[in-house]
């Protein structure tokens, strides 16, 4: 079962602009994490947020988690053509193991 | 530093065929990861492998599914016999330890199409 919902399904921005993409989750976690998946390719890591954290920044990527709402957000700023791809969160539920929980993603579309 | 490759990148079998794919991970990776990723969804982890042995198998539909890492490096997956809804991209990752918050590497996965 998946976890994560992202919002939206599909964004489409042009370069320079911001891409903000929102992930809600239904269970306690330890930590939620951001990948990106270009056409064709596997999965690449962002960026990780653990639950004791509200904000986190990484290069041009800013990462946002509320745990009393069980949300995220990923800001992406100045985006660039080659920032479009379909990004994933997956969150790491609490519990024995860890295994991460991937939500249907967000297509973006940064248009030149 | 060499990734995680996986192999064949592209399989078309017909159901009820058997199919396998083979992923070796990041040299030094004790933990590797089997994910389903139908289209239009995230990836689900199907199995996830602690040096040789299995960490967590629950996703996986044993009735058609096998998986091993016997030398604690390289694994297998295979399916038989094959339905129509395993068609999907099977990827496999690896990470250094395992932990909570280790990152997971993934290779380019396998894209496998049941007619």
């Amino acid at each position: 079962s998946q976890q994560g919902e992202e919002d939206p399904q599909a964004l489409s921005i042009q370069e320079g602009e911001n891409a903000t993409m929102n992930c809600s989750y239904k269970t306690s976690i330890n930590n939620l994490q951001w990948y990106r998946q270009n056409s064709g390719r596997g999965l690449v890591h962002l960026i990780l947020i653990r639950s004791n954290e509200r904000e986190k920044h990484s290069g041009r990527l800013r990462v946002t988690l509320d745990t009393s709402k069980k949300s995220s957000s990923l800001l992406i700023t100045a985006s660039r053509a080659a920032d479009t791809a379909s990004y994933f969160c997956a969150t790491d539920e609490t519990g024995a193991n860890s295994k991460l929980t991937f939500g249907k993603g967000i297509t973006l579309s940064v248009r030149p | 530093e060499a990734g995680v490759a996986q192999s064949p990148r592209y399989k078309i079998i017909e159901k009820r065929q058997s199919v396998a794919f083979w992923c070796n991970p990041i040299s030094g990776h004790a933990t590797l990861y089997w994910y389903q990723q139908i289209l239009g969804q995230g990836p689900k982890l199907l199995i996830q492998f602690q040096n040789n042995g299995v960490v967590d198998d629950s996703q996986l539909p044993k009735d058609r599914f096998s998986a091993e890492r016997l030398k604690g490096v390289d694994s297998t997956l295979k399916i038989q016999p094959a339905k129509l809804e395993d068609s999907a991209v099977y990827l496999c990752a690896s990470s250094v330890v395992g932990t909570r918050t280790d990152t997971q590497y993934f290779g380019p996965g396998t894209r496998l199409t049941v007619l």
